[in-house]
């Protein structure tokens, strides 16, 4: 089975600070791993996946994440928010071993708001 | 390239009323994901299919849900008779096959919103 943990549901940044929204997973197998993103009145986007290759991982708008196995965490990261980054975040799992079934299984979300 | 469409887009039904939500994913991809997210709790996983196939129907959460994919192109998703609880937004995903022992990106829809009054 596995489960990922979104710790904050509301997270507030400053534009221009930095933004890190947390997520930490478990996993029976070895996992990938997903941030995905929501903005108003849209689907999820997918802004960056880590798939058991380098661990340190650059996605769309300046995201990165980082996949720390010995903490069992995800986070996302961003140097410098910027206002158009407010949204909803999700993180994701799949079973990184069952290709043709990737069924994802996502946190709670962080809503993630900027002030100017 | 058209991405995966959702209709409608909002619903609002009454407690015993039936309502269908469609599905068209993206052309060319055979798997096709339908996920839920209950308010202020997370998405959750209701079923796959492969083609028409239902490959996993593992999350859906009684047999008043009824998901179809003839001709595996579109899907629908009947709920039938709608409860309180089964207000939510409804997501469908896509993907193609990328090859043996590769990822198979999925690509979202913008979700139907479904109340049940």
């Amino acid at each position: 089975a596995q489960s990922v943990t979104q710790l904050g549901s509301h997270v507030s940044v400053s534009e221009g600070a930095l933004v890190l929204l947390r997520c930490n997973y478990s996993s029976s197998v070895p996992p990938y791993l997903f941030w995905y993103v929501q903005y108003p009145n849209q689907g999820l986007q997918l802004l960056l996946k880590y798939t058991s290759a380098a661990t340190l991982v650059k996605g769309i708008n300046g995201f990165e994440a980082e996949f720390k196995k010995s903490e069992t965490s995800f986070h996302l990261t961003k140097p410098s928010a910027h206002m158009s980054d407010a949204a909803e975040y999700f993180c994701a799992v799949s079973d990184g071993a069952n290709f043709g079934n990737e069924k994802l299984t996502f946190g709670t979300g962080t809503r993630l708001t900027i002030i100017p | 390239e058209a991405g995966v469409t959702q209709f409608p887009s909002h619903s609002v039904i009454e407690k015993g009323q039936t309502v269908t939500l469609r599905c068209d994913p993206i052309s060319g991809h055979d798997n096709l994901y339908w996920y839920r997210r209950v308010m202020g709790k997370e998405i959750k996983f209701l079923l796959h299919f492969v083609k028409e196939s239902k490959q996993d129907e593992s999350g859906m959460p009684n047999n008043r849900f009824l998901a179809e994919r003839t001709g595996g192109t579109y899907s629908t998703l009947k709920v039938q008779p709608a409860e309180l609880e089964d207000s939510g937004v409804y997501f469908c995903a896509s993907s193609q096959e990328a090859g043996r022992g590769k990822y198979n990106e999925q690509f979202f829809g913008p979700g139907t919103r479904l109340t049940v009054l």
